[in-house]
């Protein structure tokens, strides 16, 4: 059963305007969650976070929105760019006993196709 | 970029084939990952490590075993390998518990 939800596999955007991705969680343990972007033959380069005691965080283009009621976050990118084209993952974690190590635990990915 | 390598970039091998992938670092972070990336399942977590021989199982460790036998290298050890191993490995990094992990290039790994 997957802890992390991301129902879209694709969302096409045209240049300049507003792209939103959505991730839904269902375990209420997580307490931090990261955005991440992949490129082809790339590893993920991370984004963007939260906090979960946040309810937004912005950094240039990129805000997250954090609703912990819902249980679901969300990238907006404002705005869009064709280099912006890529396979977003959502992650979240939780603190676990063993070394304090957090554990990732990642959506399926959504690609975002930016139009020219 | 984080200093992360991953050695071979890509593999083909047969089933029960003993394989073991590297992943080095040259940042001197405590904590190391091994990732598989799945279509439609995202990357699941394989084994990590908190530090010089101490690893411990994620999601998905059957299969697999890890060593660290020093800060900068985090090995994945596949004993014999099956063609549901068949994937791409990430191997990832981060200095604190809870901080941000940075990602390795990837393996390909074919097994036939």
């Amino acid at each position: 059963d997957q802890q992390v939800k991301q129902n879209s596999p694709s969302l096409s955007v045209q240049e300049g305007r507003i792209s939103i991705l959505n991730c839904d969680y269902t375990n209420s343990m997580f307490d931090y969650f990261l955005w991440y972007k992949k490129y082809p033959a790339e590893g993920p380069t991370f984004l963007i976070s939260i906090s979960s005691i946040k309810d937004k965080n912005e950094d240039g283009r990129f805000t997250v929105f954090l609703n912990k009621s819902a249980k679901h976050l969300s990238l907006h990118i404002v705005p869009s760019q064709p280099g912006d084209s890529a396979v977003y993952f959502c992650a979240a974690s939780n603190s676990v006993s063993s070394g304090s190590a957090r554990q990732l635990t990642f959506g399926s990915g959504t690609q975002l196709t930016v139009l020219p | 970029d984080a200093g992360i390598t991953q050695s071979p970039r890509h593999k083909v091998t047969e089933t029960g084939t003993p394989v073991t992938l590297r992943c080095h670092q040259t940042e001197n972070h405590r904590y190391m990952y091994w990732y598989r990336q799945d279509p439609g399942h995202g990357l699941r977590l394989i084994h990590y490590s908190y530090g010089v021989k101490d690893t411990d199982k994620g999601e998905v460790s059957d299969g697999y075993s890890v060593s660290r036998s020093k800060t900068e290298d985090f090995l994945l050890t596949l004993e014999s390998a099956t063609s549901s191993q068949t994937s791409v490995y990430f191997c990832a990094i981060s200095d604190r518990a809870g901080n941000e992990q940075f990602f390795g290039p990837g393996t390909r790994l074919t097994v036939l």
